[in-house]
């Protein structure tokens, strides 16, 4: 299963990290993603790393203020999240590609429930 | 980018009754990269639908996808009590990969 946390309220410029406890799987061998759902709209793709880590990729939104990382001795995944925003308040799911190692499938099979990160003044 | 609308929004059905869901692309989707989510509140999103139509692990055969191109249908045959939720399309063929605005498909 996938676990987030790290969520809260944090006023616009400032920053934030989002964490995400994998359990039940080999979680060095999965390529994982971030992707938020702000309030009443659609899901939105947010960042990818590959079990390698080689390959990182971000949405053009964050790029250049959100960073993620994995810690394969902790089977976590982050997410740091700087100079945040007023359109950057969603919950926050992290979710598994299920392509064995650097095979990439580009859908989910795996998902958290979500951490909610509210921007606001 | 590849925008996904989705329709209706909201569909109000009975328990037993066949839910049609709509998904349509703004440019053609590469290959049959389409996938299906289930969103119940509270609760983690669960894939149903990879490739256009094949049924993710545990998932039942009432639920059936279809479609090609710009046009993709998630279809639940007879409709249970835990069924009752959102229902997201997300294509995967051409970066990047988006996601549609959901259905919800609600207890008449």
């Amino acid at each position: 299963q996938l676990v987030e946390s790290g969520g809260g309220l944090v006023q616009p410029g400032g920053s934030l990290r989002l964490s995400c406890a994998a359990s039940g799987f080999t979680f060095s061998s999965y390529s994982m993603n971030w992707v938020r759902q702000a309030p009443g709209k659609g899901l939105e793709w947010v960042s990818f790393i590959s079990s390698s880590t080689s390959t990182i990729y971000y949405a053009d939104s964050v790029k250049g203020r959100f960073t993620i990382s994995r810690d394969y001795a902790k089977n976590s995944l982050s997410l740091q999240m700087n100079s945040l925003r007023v359109e950057d308040t969603a919950v926050y799911y992290c979710a598994r590609d299920p392509g064995p190692y650097d095979s990439v499938y580009w859908y989910f099979d795996l998902w958290g429930r979500g951490t909610l990160v509210t921007v606001s003044s | 980018e590849i925008v996904l609308t989705q329709s209706p929004g909201t569909l109000s059905l009975s328990p037993g009754e066949r839910a049609t869901l709509s998904c349509r692309a703004s440019q053609g989707v590469s290959g049959t990269y389409l996938a299906w989510y289930q969103q119940r509140p509270g609760q983690a999103p669960r894939l149903l639908i990879y490739g256009t139509s094949s049924r993710a692990t545990g998932i039942p055969d009432r639920f059936s996808g279809s479609g090609s191109g710009t046009d993709f249908t998630l279809t639940i045959s007879r409709l249970e009590p835990e069924d009752f939720a959102v229902y997201s399309c997300q294509q995967y063929g051409s970066p990047p990969l988006t996601f549609g605005g959901g259905t919800k498909v609600e207890i008449k």
